[in-house]
């Protein structure tokens, strides 16, 4: 199994300009995560996903970001128009439903993108 | 809303000391998770904990579960240098979603 994929690795671009950050979890999951994180705030929760459908977007910080997961094996994060305060890690981790007890619910997580805004 | 404190949130050690970090967290849950972080790299799952009183051990670390307390232990034995990284515990409620810690960095020093 090749994990969590995400791409790019790492993204440079310059302060409005739109990002697209891509993700394939690890085939048979149905839940999908995307976290951001940084020295100051940490790892945060923007959004997540259960069977493509998006639970829970409190995270999102704001209009200028949207996630969409049009198929089980893959998902977007985009960020329109992109800031300086955007620059961050971002991961996205995938894992089966707890709610299947056999399963223990582990996320797993990708390698991230390092994404910098100028 | 759920609440997980980690602490300490640094820890510098030297080698073939012993020591714990601490994971508290606010509300009831069935699922605790700790991972580890190498700078620079992903998040890498090391101990699920399913129920009051679990211990899991791999190698030189150990974590326990005590769901009375809503509190969590990672221990340390006579570190080594290879063991630093920030470590992270989790907790899962309501279904999927995580709530991490702040994590703990951790420096071995030789």
């Amino acid at each position: 199994d090749a994990g969590v994929i995400q791409s790019p690795r790492h993204e440079v671009t310059e302060m409005g300009q739109e990002v697209t950050l891509r993700c394939k979890p690890i085939s048979g999951h149905n839940s999908l995560f995307w976290y951001r994180q940084t020295m100051m705030r940490g790892l945060e929760l923007l959004i997540y996903f259960n069977n493509n459908v998006p639970i829970d977007d409190s995270g999102m910080p704001e209009d200028r970001f949207s996630a969409k997961m049009p198929n089980a094996s893959f998902s977007t994060l985009k960020i329109q128009p992109s800031e300086p305060r955007d620059s961050a890690v971002y991961f996205c981790a995938s894992s089966l439903d707890t709610l299947r007890l056999q399963y223990l619910g582990e996320q797993y997580f990708g390698p991230g993108t390092r994404l910098t805004v100028t | 809303e759920l609440k997980v404190e980690q602490n300490p949130l640094f820890l510098s050690m030297q080698e073939g000391k012993n020591y714990t970090i601490y994971c508290n967290y606010s509300t009831t849950s069935d699922r605790l998770y700790w991972y580890r972080q190498d700078p620079g790299k992903s998040l890498e799952s090391l101990f699920v904990l399913l129920s009051n009183g679990a211990v899991k051990q791999e190698g030189r670390l150990m974590a326990s579960l005590d769901t009375k307390a809503r509190l969590s232990t990672l221990h340390i034995t006579a570190a080594v240098h290879d063991l630093s990284a920030t470590y992270f515990c989790a907790v899962s409620y309501t279904g999927n979603q995580f709530y991490f810690g702040t994590g703990t960095s951790l420096t071995v020093i030789p």
